[in-house]
């Protein structure tokens, strides 16, 4: 079955890149079965869509974010990466890397999480 | 776009059925499939419910997922509630861009 594992440091400073990376384990990332997706989750707060990227490489964000956000596939190590830019304190978050359906558009399989803070 | 809104806490007793509502504030809530998400304390989120009203395998069927046109929702249910079922459920949906709407979540208590 699906299985993501998640990777990435859990501390960040102000104004620098966070960076998580997602490694797939029982598909392809490029079957086309799958939306390779971001999800974060501030501390005390609900789930937020970050954004995803298709096999073809295609990408969709969430508008508030997309001028920070690069999600980006290795397909030769069957893994998918997230980078936000410019980071603050309001990005303080839980963030999970989700395998979301591509016929339902609902997420099958979810990453363990990385608790991601950013402070000087 | 628009916005999914669930009741912020609800609680009931072992044993009995519990339902939790997601309102779509505009458009139409049978326009796009609806998903609900249990997560427990410290973990990370699962699927009870997809497309509306399907179960994942290993779900109990004491879980079940409906929408209605009418009240422009959707609900999820769940019978013979137990002590494991205390987590928070969060509804999910997606707009014509393909944007992911998730609702606020709702803290379920079962006391």
């Amino acid at each position: 079955q699906v299985q993501l594992q998640q990777s990435g440091p859990g501390l960040v400073r102000p104004s620098e890149t966070l960076s998580l990376t997602c490694t797939v384990s029982g598909v392809s990332i490029s079957s086309g079965r799958y939306y390779w997706s971001w999800i974060r989750q501030p501390p005390g707060k609900g789930l937020e869509w970050i954004g995803y990227i298709y096999y073809t490489g295609s990408t969709n964000y969430k508008p508030f974010l997309k001028s920070r956000v690069t999600i980006s596939a290795d397909t030769s190590k069957n893994q998918f990466s997230l980078n936000l830019s410019s980071v603050t304190a309001a990005d303080t978050a839980v963030y999970y890397c989700a395998s979301t359906n591509y016929y339902y558009y609902g997420v099958d399989v979810w990453g363990q999480g990385t608790t991601v803070i950013v402070s000087s | 776009n628009f916005m999914l809104t669930q009741p912020h806490s609800v609680s009931e007793s072992p044993g009995k059925t519990q339902t939790i509502s997601c309102t779509r504030s505009s458009g139409s809530i049978a326009s796009h499939f609806v998903h609900w998400y249990q997560q427990r304390p410290g973990s990370a989120p699962t699927t009870v419910i997809y497309e509306d009203n399907k179960r994942p395998s290993g779900v109990p069927d004491r879980f079940s997922g409906s929408i209605d046109s009418s009240s422009n929702s959707a609900s999820l249910t769940i019978s013979g509630l137990r002590t494991e079922d205390e987590a928070d459920y969060y509804c999910q949906s997606y707009d014509n861009n393909n944007h992911g709407v998730f609702g606020g979540g709702t803290k379920l208590t079962v006391l």
